[in-house]
């Protein structure tokens, strides 16, 4: 069964420092996100991407943030200089363009600000 | 932007009881998804259900989307069935593609 997959599964940095979050989507797919979970609370959105731009965003999505697909297979996303407070689990979701709307997650991605 | 409210935010029960998890939103949607989250934070799909009901093994679920809530049930609870259970909603072609979850169940199943 094909499956959304992140790496990687942890990466820890310095504060300040610019990390790239990659996803591969499942292949048919069209509609890609990014979600994060803070631990012990609960997931958030971050960010919607189709047809190769932005298509919505949260309050949480600041200029630090931003996301690419950089070929036809990576969803990618940057966080520019990272702080204390973006140490959370990422999740990368996809989904495709059918009437059916449900969307599949990744395993994660768990960033360590340090 | 959409509400969810889970209940109950804990539960404890011994294996083998039978649980039912339930979730509020305060808006039409057209994606409901029940997550479980194990302890390596992965999130498990367990249903795509916006509405209607369905079963798979000992869970199944119902969405009554006309009266905004949706129930997940467990039965015959397994120490395996342990970790948090997330309700998500969003509204697809209506401006609120991103899913918003609510703060889970937490359950825990002793032996």
């Amino acid at each position: 069964e094909p499956e959304v997959t992140q790496t990687p599964s942890h990466q820890v940095t310095q504060m300040g420092q610019e990390v790239i979050l990659r996803c591969v989507p499942i292949s048919n797919h069209l509609y890609f996100y990014w979600y994060r979970q803070i631990l012990g609370q609960k997931v958030e959105f971050l960010v919607s991407f189709y047809n190769n731009e932005i298509s919505e965003k949260s309050e949480i999505f600041d200029d630090q943030f931003s996301v690419e697909r950089p070929d036809g297979s990576n969803f990618t996303l940057k966080i520019r200089s990272t702080k204390l407070e973006d140490s959370a689990m990422y999740f990368c979701a996809s989904r495709d363009s059918g009437r059916l709307y449900e969307q599949y997650f990744g395993p994660g991605t768990r960033l360590t600000v340090t | 932007g959409i509400q969810v409210e889970q209940s109950p935010p804990d539960l404890i029960l011994q294996e083998g009881a039978n649980s039912t998890l339930r979730c509020n939103f305060s808006d039409s949607v057209n994606n409901l998804q029940w997550f479980h989250q194990n302890p390596w934070g992965q999130l498990i799909n367990l249903f795509y259900i916006p509405s209607g009901t369905k079963q798979n093994g000992r869970l199944s679920a119902t969405t009554v989307a006309t009266e905004r809530y949706s129930l997940l049930y467990i039965s015959s609870s397994q120490t395996t069935d342990s970790g948090v259970y997330f309700c998500a909603v969003g509204y697809s072609g209506g401006g609120a593609d991103g899913l918003t979850f609510g703060k889970g169940t937490h359950l825990i199943i002793q032996p």
